[in-house]
């Protein structure tokens, strides 16, 4: 079934360490997308990409990093966690037309 | 510049009451345009869409939005809601460049 995943669902982390946040598609999209999403909040575009090896910076600004080595993965890292970092992550990918969403992870740094 | 704006931060209504979501864009080209469901502790479902021809969309879950040019608008409505319609409801537009811009959500309170 064709599908977007994200793992971990949570994850709650010490400030300084180093994380990787999972996102995979298998429906063949060649755009993918990650949003932060603060409780309540709207959703702001961090990272896109349009294929493989292709990245760019969204509009809000995020000190995290992404990569797209393969179409159906496009993780995002956090080199060194920080409480500012605490937030909600979605992950998406488009065809033409609307864009699928994960179910998201939910990031604590204490 | 894009935007989206929804004016309703919060909206309760009584179950089987009807609804209706207020969403303005400001965009320059013909736009598309979205309606997302985000539960709680859930990823973003897709409610309906709008890309051209009719401007009443028929969605999920008995959902409808009419697109408005005139008025930038593109307002989602149900005729009878149910407790389980309780969420936050996103209404977005995709740009030239494939990127969706948000609006900042209406969250729903059904009372039974």
């Amino acid at each position: 079934e064709a599908d977007i995943y994200q793992t971990p669902r949570y994850l709650v982390i010490g400030t300084g360490k180093k994380i990787t946040l999972e996102c995979s598609q298998t429906m063949g999209h060649d755009k993918m997308y990650w949003y932060q999403q603060d409780p309540g909040m709207e959703l702001h575009l961090i990272h896109y990409s349009y294929g493989v090896n292709s990245t760019e910076k969204g509009d809000l600004s995020s000190e995290s990093t992404v990569s797209r080595i393969r179409t159906e993965h496009f993780p995002l890292t956090l080199e060194s966690a920080r409480p500012s970092h605490t937030s909600q992550y979605l992950c998406a990918s488009s065809e033409v037309g609307y864009s699928h969403f994960g179910p998201g992870t939910r990031l604590t740094v204490l | 510049a894009q935007s989206v704006t929804q004016p309703d931060i919060h909206i309760t209504v009584s179950e089987g009451a009807s609804l209706e979501l207020r969403c303005n864009y400001s965009y320059g080209a013909t736009p598309y345009l979205f309606w997302y469901v985000q539960s709680p502790g859930q990823g973003l479902q897709l409610l309906l869409k709008y890309f051209s021809g009719d401007t009443l969309v028929q969605g999920i879950k008995g959902f409808e939005a009419e697109f408005k040019r005139s008025q930038s608008s593109f307002n989602l409505r149900k005729p009878s809601v149910h407790w389980s319609d309780a969420a936050e409801y996103f209404c977005a537009v995709k740009t030239s460049y494939d990127k969706v811009i948000f609006g900042p959500g209406t969250s729903l309170s059904v009372i039974p």
